[in-house]
């Protein structure tokens, strides 16, 4: 079955520092999403990506998407303490667009101050 | 518009009870997705449903574990006869379209 990957599974930085994480997935994916869980909290979405080699910035967040559409990245620059949290890469198998997310099993990403 | 809801927030049972876990949408939410996430670990998919309609229930074990989304009523998950390896964080989540997901503050169960 589809299997979705992440890496790192944890990263620490120093706050100012940037932060990347990325995702692999062993099939073609329809869509990726991007979550964040806080400490003890639950996952909140943060941005779908569809098309081939799309690119999207939240503030200092950006994402992109492979050109295959097997991988994607979430890149932060200049971390801030309230960054806080883990990251989970969720895909869709190719050819649909609703149905089985497929997570992948997060990065942690811790923040010094 | 209030989130999705999930009660109870905490369950402990011992083995071999049953356990009832409930997860009412978003209002016009029609997809309905279970999630299993253990500590420090990810979120590993159950199953899909419908109003009334299980999509895909690839996730689910075989035994012990059912699902349903009735017409009307919150969706539940059940887990009968449980042993400590379900103690986990149970993790609802709804959708509109089946797009972006919204989920739960999940229910935790622990077995004792």
């Amino acid at each position: 079955g589809q299997q979705v990957m992440q890496i790192p599974q944890y990263q620490h930085v120093q706050e100012g520092e940037d932060f990347t994480t990325y995702c692999n997935s062993s099939t073609t994916l329809s869509n990726i999403q991007w979550y964040k869980q806080r400490p003890g909290g639950h996952p909140v979405f943060l941005i779908q990506l569809v098309k081939s080699g799309e690119v999207k910035k939240q503030k200092r967040l950006t994402f992109q998407f492979g050109e295959a559409k097997k991988n994607s990245s979430l890149h932060i620059t200049a971390t801030q303490t309230t960054d806080v949290g883990t990251y989970f890469c969720a895909g869709r198998a190719g050819g649909t667009s609703y149905g089985k997310l497929t997570f992948g099993q997060g990065t942690i990403l811790t923040v010094h101050p | 518009n209030a989130g999705v809801m999930q009660n109870p927030r905490h369950l402990v049972r011992r083995r071999g009870q049953e356990a009832r876990l409930r997860c009412s949408p978003m209002k016009g939410h029609s997809h309905v997705y279970w999630y299993r996430q253990l500590p420090e670990e990810g979120l590993k998919f159950m199953v899909y449903l419908q109003k009334e309609n299980i999509i895909d229930e690839s996730g689910m074990p075989k035994e012990r574990f059912s699902a349903e989304f009735p017409k009307e009523g919150p969706s539940i998950l059940r887990i009968q006869q449980v042993v400590r390896g379900d103690s986990a964080a149970y993790f609802c989540a709804s959708s509109i379209d089946g797009g972006e997901l919204f989920f739960g503050e999940g229910s935790r169960l622990t077995v004792l």
